[in-house]
């Protein structure tokens, strides 16, 4: 059973850069998988944020490529966040999350496994 | 501003059937790319529901099934259950612009 664990700040100041992790236990993240990032702003919807695929391929949200890192460390079976120039509006909950399927379910595919999620203040 | 709208909410009484629309455009649904489904409990991350518009995961009753035709896709809960109240999500791939994965605006279901 794959699960995923996010980590980081819980506190982030404006204008400054939000580093999340995640950690997958009970897979491998070079397995035939993309990996993602989505949030939830209290009480809002779900906005995806972008994907990555073990190789370093990435896809990102048009509306936050700017500003959005995404990136793998298959040594320690994990992924990482860094979105910058934050504001208050985005504050969210971060859920990582597995994509099922192989390199082609990339932009098209679901997701099958979710971490439980972070929240994320941005304030000074 | 999301490019799938779907209604703020839904109710009905427990054993009753409720439906929830999914409406896209020519972009995401219309193009014919597949819709999935997930329902969030309260204080939870959300579960994946249904995959490729109809399929439903191990595990997740068949009172739950979805469909899709032209620009919308729909998600019928038979038999509804106290359980089964939660927010519910659809999610496409939108061709616009440079591309992206979409969620829908959300449903709150209500069991009265």
């Amino acid at each position: 059973q794959v699960q995923l664990q996010e980590s980081g700040p819980g506190l982030v100041k404006p204008s400054g850069t939000l580093s999340l992790t995640c950690a997958v236990s009970g897979g491998s993240i070079s397995s035939s998988n993309w990996w993602s990032w989505i949030r939830q702003p209290p009480g809002k919807g779900l906005e995806w944020i972008g994907e990555i695929y073990h190789s370093g391929s990435t896809n990102y949200n048009p509306s936050l490529k700017s500003r959005v890192t995404i990136s793998v460390d298959k040594s320690k079976n994990q992924f990482s966040l860094k979105l910058s120039s934050v504001t208050a509006a985005d504050t969210a909950v971060y859920y990582c999350a597995r994509i099922a399927g192989g390199y082609s379910s990339g932009w098209v595919g679901y997701f099958d496994y979710w971490g439980q999620g972070t929240l994320v203040t941005v304030s000074s | 501003q999301s490019v799938l709208t779907q209604p703020p909410s839904v109710s009905g009484a427990p054993g009753q059937r409720v439906t929830i629309s999914c409406t896209g455009s020519s972009s995401n649904i219309g193009a014919g790319y597949d819709v999935h489904w997930y329902q969030q409990l309260p204080g939870t991350a959300p579960k994946l529901l249904i995959y490729g518009n109809s399929n439903r995961p191990s595990g997740v009753p068949d009172r739950f099934s979805g469909s899709k035709s032209g620009t919308s896709a729909s998600l019928a809960i038979t038999g509804l259950q106290a359980e089964d109240e939660a927010d519910y999500y659809c999610q496409s791939y939108d061709s616009s612009l440079s591309g992206s994965k979409v969620f829908g605006t959300g449903t709150k279901v209500t069991v009265l």
